[in-house]
């Protein structure tokens, strides 16, 4: 079955720390990734998407996510964290078959120390 | 940007009512809509595909004579929660996307259900 993975589930960073959350997924075939951020008290918004071209991917607020394929990786990155990026991130696969069924991995929560 | 608007927020309701939730994408046409499940600490759980003008398509473990899903327009889908139990407790979210297979989902704000 096709799943997603986030290796961490809890992340405590000081602000200016660097950040990398790891996601993999399960699927051989062609896929579109998506990373959403969740602030408290907010609802799920898209942080950036990986469609097709450079793997290295740049999004909203700093953030950065790097499609390996040969690893099935989607890591999300930023260099300098700050104490509003504090939120729960989802990492998140469309396998492109045709459907329009979206896994999410469980989620990584991270709190930036101020 | 795309909006898509999730009533009611909240609900408190007594074991054995139902309770309707409503999903609407405000800027956009979705023919495809999701309804999700967030448990505490654990990630979104997909319950059903919401498809304009047809049968919803569940997931398995999802009873679909206990969530119904009715679609009937390009902008609104919603789900009712029939005969509420307090083990139906959770936060219920739903997402659109419009007719490009490539376009990311949008997120309602999520309805936390409250079964007493």
């Amino acid at each position: 079955a096709q799943s997603v993975s986030q290796h961490n589930h809890h992340v405590i960073l000081s602000e200016a720390a660097s950040l990398e959350l790891g996601c993999n997924y399960s699927y051989g075939g062609t896929v579109n990734l998506f990373w959403y951020v969740q602030y408290p008290g907010q609802h799920l918004q898209l942080l950036l998407k990986y469609f097709s071209g450079d793997p290295l991917v740049k999004g909203i607020k700093g953030f950065e996510a790097e499609f390996i394929k040969s690893k099935f990786s989607f890591n999300l990155r930023k260099p300098s964290v700050q104490w509003s990026d504090t939120a729960e991130y989802f990492c998140a696969v469309n396998p492109n078959t045709g459907g329009f069924k979206t896994i999410f991995g469980a989620g990584t929560r991270l709190f930036v120390k101020a | 940007g795309a909006v898509v608007s999730q009533h009611p927020s909240r609900v408190i309701c007594k074991s054995g009512t139902s309770v309707k939730i409503e999903c609407r994408s405000l800027d956009f046409q979705a023919t495809t809509m999701f309804w999700y499940r967030q448990f505490p600490k654990q990630s979104l759980m997909l319950m059903a595909t919401s498809n304009e003008g047809s049968k919803a398509t569940y997931e398995q473990g999802v009873e679909k004579d206990k969530f119904l899903i009715n679609h009937a327009s390009l902008t609104l889908s919603t789900l009712t929660v029939t005969s509420a139990h307090p083990e139906d407790s959770s936060f219920y979210i739903c997402s659109a996307r419009d007719f490009s297979l490539n376009s990311p989902l949008h997120f309602g704000n999520g309805t936390r259900l409250t079964v007493t």
